[in-house]
């Protein structure tokens, strides 16, 4: 199982971060698994975004769910993630996780960064 | 700060065992047994050591163990070597809204 995360390094404040996980060796709508996003800012810890299962059910962080939109686009074995009206505290690496079976993360992207700047 | 409390920094010598504690709540690490570990190298992705308390992913080296006793959970590097260091965070779910609840993560010095 493989999962890459693409997706513009650079976004500008107040505008909406993109990015989409690719997913190989597995099928996002398995059934199986949820799917996550993780972030971690530079020198810092892990923080959980948000996840989506293969129905479409999402579970965001509080913290974030007002500004947070993770979809899924099972023709292209994908899932994607919006976060609006971002600030510089947004910066950070970006990874995309396999989310199961259980309560743990086996398969993670390689990360990607994204800097909040204008 | 952090949901789960972890000590910020661990040292050892090559051979040498070390604990590293993931301290939590009744909600999370002491409600449930789905406390993962996680070791990231600096630029990498985190790698999956330890789920489910004490069970160890295919291929993970017999040297990692992980516990519980109440609400702090703990990994545990046997024989550290060179490669171990790196940065350890802790997972655990939790009956509350965030669904996960993270460590604040510790970094391991192998002397």
């Amino acid at each position: 199982v493989q999962l890459q995360e693409s997706g513009p390094g650079l976004v500008k404040p107040s505008q909406t971060l993109s990015l989409t996980c690719s997913v190989s060796g597995d099928s996002v709508d398995s059934g199986l698994n949820y799917w996550s996003w993780i972030r971690q800012p530079a020198g810092k810890g892990l923080e959980w975004i948000g996840r989506i299962y293969t129905s479409g059910v999402t579970n965001y962080n509080p913290s974030l769910r007002s500004r947070v939109t993770i979809s899924m686009d099972t023709s292209k074995n994908q899932f994607s993630l919006k976060l609006n009206s971002v600030t510089a505290a947004d910066t950070a690496v970006y990874y995309c996780a396999r989310d199961g079976p259980g309560y743990f993360f086996l398969y993670w992207g390689p990360g990607t960064l994204v800097s909040v700047s204008s | 700060q952090s949901a789960l409390t972890q000590p910020a920094s661990m040292s050892g010598s090559p051979g040498q065992s070390i604990t590293i504690s993931c301290t939590g709540t009744s909600s999370d690490i002491g409600g449930h047994d789905y406390v993962s570990w996680y070791q990231q190298h600096p630029g990498k992705a985190p790698k999956l050591l330890i789920y489910e308390v004490s069970n160890r992913p295919s291929g993970v080296s017999a040297r990692f163990s992980g516990s519980k006793s109440g609400n702090t959970a703990s990994l545990t590097i046997s024989g550290l070597q060179a490669e171990d260091d790196a940065d350890y965070y802790c997972i655990s779910y939790t009956s509350g809204s965030t669904y996960m609840v993270f460590g604040g993560g510790t970094k391991l010095t192998v002397l």
